[in-house]
């Protein structure tokens, strides 16, 4: 596609309720990013896939949180029981992933899907 | 550990005026340094990186930022600022990690 594209751009859930998070990246790029923007802890990285594998997931705040990747393309980030601390804005980022180290590229921002847990 | 520092949570600069943001780092190593936009609405877009080389790097929209192993900074600059440049800017280190600093949000008085 033209840009990064997520969805829901929105979601307000119940706490304790699962969610699941969709991003589609740019075609034909094989890295791909998973971030959080909240008010109490600014922008966190979350999770890193290059094609399906993720060689890094240490940003993964608890084990309450998956992530995987279909196809070297579709990304979908699960939130499981979600608590009130978990809303934040999450954007997603892909990278064309030629590059030896993965910051050496240009990294394309999705606009976010703001989520909300009452 | 690696951190970064924005001091400056909110600046306010004329039009035309010219705008520096400072960023602080701390890490043992000389890290990869990016400065990133957010406009209202809009999703994250990087402005310039620092890897190697030359330590003044230009970037898009007329920015332009220092790296300064001596202060562990990287500040950007733009010597004119336009009312479209009001946003929040985040710098970024990755070292071990990748790491945002808390952004400081520029406003742009007419």
């Amino acid at each position: 596609g033209a840009g990064v594209s997520q969805s829901p751009s929105n979601k307000v859930t119940e706490k304790g309720k699962d969610v699941e998070l969709r991003c589609d990246p740019i075609s034909g790029h094989t890295a791909l990013y998973w971030y959080r923007q909240s008010l109490g802890q600014g922008l966190e990285f979350l999770i890193y896939f290059q094609g399906n594998s993720a060689p890094d997931k240490s940003g993964l705040p608890s084990d309450r949180f998956s992530a995987e990747r279909t196809g070297g393309s579709v990304s979908t980030l699960t939130i499981q029981r979600t608590q009130q601390e978990d809303s934040a804005v999450y954007l997603c980022a892909s990278s064309i992933g030629l590059a030896g180290g993965r910051y050496q590229e240009t990294q394309y921002f999705g606009p976010g899907t703001r989520l909300l847990v009452l | 550990a690696q951190s970064v520092t924005q001091p400056d949570i909110h600046i306010t600069v004329s039009e035309g005026a010219s705008l520096e943001l400072r960023c602080n780092y701390s890490y043992g190593a000389t890290p990869y340094l990016f400065w990133y936009v957010q406009s209202p609405g809009q999703g994250l877009q990087l402005l310039l990186k620092y890897f190697s080389g030359d330590t003044l790097v230009q970037g898009i929209k007329g920015f332009e930022a220092e790296f300064k192993r001596s202060q562990s900074s990287f500040n950007l600059r733009k010597p004119s600022v336009h009312w479209s440049d009001a946003a929040e800017y985040f710098c970024a280190v990755y070292g071990q990690n990748f790491v945002f600093g808390p952004g400081t949000r520029l406003s742009v008085l007419p």
